[in-house]
């Protein structure tokens, strides 16, 4: 069964470092991995989705890298700022026995930005 | 605007009752997903529905059930055997091709 585990579970940062939110997972043979992020109280928004065949995926300031071998990805947030502050959520796809594509998410990295 | 709607956003449940969270879509989507968060811990899958009139049990479908009448609408009930039913409910949608899930505001569910 695959597992989804980030690493930290909590960050602190001050406006304007770079910073980078680590997911790992146990099962490489996943069809794409997803970075999402949810504000305290709401849904999520996917910021970044990484198909397997591909290395890394790029959105403004935020860059998602993906090691399928290692079962492993990265959120790297340039010049961060207060508004990053949220949950953010990695999740990764793969077949069910069902036959469709179900989503395994980690527990989350709180981030605060502080001004 | 296109997109996923849950209501209502707060729900409270006395002991013994059931009680329904709606999600309705106008994305065309035809896959539909119920998750549940609780403080501190990924989502989990509830139940999830491909096609009308057709649904699949998630990895914690105990105490829950669903239907699936309409493309658009995917309500959950969560039933008196559900023990421990506080938590913040999220509804989701997709194509069948096109992975990415789309999330409403969600439903938190508070017991009495």
């Amino acid at each position: 069964k695959q597992e989804v585990t980030q690493i930290p579970a909590a960050l602190s940062v001050p406006e304007g470092e770079n910073l980078v939110l680590n997911c790992s997972f146990t099962d490489s043979a996943i069809y794409n991995l997803q970075w999402f992020r949810q504000d305290p109280g709401k849904g999520l928004t996917s910021l970044l989705l990484i198909q397997s065949s591909q290395r890394e995926q790029t959105s403004g300031r935020l860059n998602a890298s993906l090691d399928k071998s290692s079962g492993r990805s990265t959120l790297y947030i340039a010049a961060s700022q207060p508004g990053d502050s949220a949950t953010y959520l990695c999740a990764v796809s793969d077949l069910s026995g069902a036959g469709s594509y179900q989503l395994t998410f980690g527990k989350g990295t709180k981030l605060s930005v502080i001004p | 605007d296109g997109g996923i709607t849950q209501s209502p956003k707060y729900l409270f449940r006395k002991e013994g009752q059931n009680v329904t969270l709606s999600c309705e879509q106008n994305l065309n989507h035809d896959a539909m997903y119920w998750y549940r968060q609780d403080p501190g811990q990924g989502l989990r899958l509830i139940y999830y529905s491909q096609i009308v009139n057709d649904f699949q049990k998630g990895d914690i479908a105990e105490g829950y059930s669903v239907s699936r009448e309409k493309k658009e609408s995917f309500p959950l009930t969560v039933t008196s055997a559900q023990k421990n039913p506080t938590a913040f409910y999220l509804c989701a949608s997709s194509t069948i091709l096109e992975e990415t899930q789309y999330f409403g505001p969600g439903t938190r569910l508070l017991v009495l």
